[in-house]
């Protein structure tokens, strides 16, 4: 089974900072995807950036980026340059391959910026 | 390149009443997918489905059922509704199912069960 776990409590940063969202995941599967969605109080999940398993280097889309660190199981996002729109909820999520598969979702991080 | 759209936004129902939520997934994406998000419990998944067969089902009762249509819209169905099935129900839509696709999202479903 997959797991996402997703820890910190409510996340504050200042405008124009960066910040870090940690996540870690289990599987015993060699093979899967990561990825982080953001959920604004609208309600709508917006995907972010992916990373495979098998994916040599790090992510980075715009201002975000994914430190992968395979040995530690830990896909953390960076958000450089933090703006006011960037406050929402963020989801770490996971996908293996397979018949029953599905992408797994942690239980998320209040990320709120401050002007 | 229109989003997932699903509809209704918002919707108030009765204990034991039935329900359907519809979606409409990203134009040329065959794989659709919902789930249940709760404050209590999270994002749970619900259903996947890629051209018009259901691919996979999570935790759920017999309650809960879906389908999708020849055109990849799909809807989702609760019957004899229950206090506890009040939360936002999204819907997913994805090119293909695979575990590098990702999945894109509608707003969402509110739906409030009294």
């Amino acid at each position: 089974a997959q797991k996402i776990t997703q820890t910190q409590p409510g996340m504050f940063v200042q405008e124009k900072e960066a910040v870090t969202l940690d996540c870690t995941y289990d599987t015993s599967d060699p093979s899967y995807g990561l990825f982080w969605y953001k959920q604004p109080s609208s309600g709508e999940m917006i995907f972010l950036i992916y990373q495979g398993s098998y994916d040599q280097q790090n992510a980075t889309e715009g201002r975000y980026s994914l430190n992968f660190q395979k040995a530690r199981k830990s896909a953390n996002l960076v958000i450089s340059a933090s703006q006011l729109g960037d406050s929402a909820m963020y989801f770490c999520a996971m996908r293996v391959p397979g018949a029953n598969s599905k992408l797994t979702f942690g239980k998320g991080i209040t990320l709120s910026v401050r002007p | 390149k229109a989003g997932v759209t699903q509809t209704p936004r918002y919707l108030i129902k009765t204990r034991g009443q039935q329900v359907t939520l519809s979606c409409s997934p990203i134009s040329g994406h065959r794989s659709v997918s919902w789930y249940q998000q709760t404050p209590g419990q999270g994002l749970q998944f619900l259903f996947e489905y890629f051209s018009e067969t259901q691919r996979n089902k999570g935790n759920f009762p017999g309650r809960f059922s879906g389908r999708q249509f020849s055109n990849s819209r799909s809807e989702m169905n609760v019957s004899t509704l229950e206090l506890g099935d009040s939360a936002l129900y999204l819907c997913a839509s994805s090119l293909v199912v695979h575990s590098s696709s990702p999945l894109h999202f509608g707003n969402g479903t509110r739906l409030t069960v009294t």
